[in-house]
């Protein structure tokens, strides 16, 4: 499959706390994408990350990437109760035309 | 400026009908996805076209599932006839990617299928 798999499924924190997020996947990338996903609504893009790129920064996330082991992870600090949705990675697959989305992690922020 | 617009955002039918969403992108926007996303699970592609034309069509059921990009601007994807299994989240997203995923997607609400 060439689709991310994220780990874990499920994460609940306390509100200030860090949440990490990892994503595997299987073949070789361009780049890797990030995108939130609150309940009943639409995907919102997070962050990109080019296959050259280690490690980049948005805000209060943090996103690193390892080709040589495919895998990368979504670091948020400081949570917010308003974080708590399900986090999805994509790649960009090289030499297709179109991203392949994980199964996503479901993040819960207690207040 | 504008999202992606999609509608309607819930639908209720019965197996064996028919049905449609449409979808107008962020202007200037060439390419347009349609994802299926099943309840728990990670959005899967179903068509993406570069303008008015079908780049990636490969995991469209094609037997009941058609999608129109006429004009190269909005689009509908129709179901026809459904079946219980069709029951899911259709989301429409658009990007300014010419080919590839170049660029972040921009995402509408989505369609709520359900079958019954």
């Amino acid at each position: 499959s060439q689709q991310g798999e994220e780990d874990p499924q499920a994460l609940s924190i306390q509100e200030g706390e860090n949440a990490t997020m990892n994503c595997s996947y299987k073949t070789s990338i361009n780049n890797l994408q990030w995108y939130r996903q609150n309940s009943g609504r639409g995907l919102v893009h997070l962050i990109l990350i080019r296959s050259n790129e280690r490690e980049k920064h948005s805000g209060r996330l943090r996103v690193t990437l390892d080709t040589s082991k495919k895998s990368s992870s979504l670091l948020i600090t400081a949570s917010r109760a308003a974080d708590t949705a399900s986090y999805f990675c994509a790649t960009g697959v090289t030499g297709a035309n179109n991203l392949f989305f994980g199964t996503g992690t479901r993040l819960t922020v207690i207040p | 400026e504008a999202g992606v617009a999609q509608s309607p955002r819930y639908k209720i039918i019965e197996k064996r009908q028919s049905v449609a969403f449409w979808c107008n992108p962020i202007s200037g926007h060439a390419t347009l996805y349609w994802y299926q996303q099943i309840l728990g699970q990670g959005p899967k592609l179903l068509i993406q076209f570069q303008n008015n034309g079908v780049v990636d069509d490969s995991q469209l059921p094609k037997d009941r599932f058609s999608a129109e990009r006429l004009k190269g601007v909005d689009s509908t994807l129709k179901i026809q006839p459904a079946k219980l299994e069709d029951s899911a989240v259709y989301l429409c997203a658009s990007s300014l990617g010419a080919r590839g995923p170049a660029y972040g997607y921009t995402f509408g609400s989505g369609t709520r299928l359900t079958v019954v």
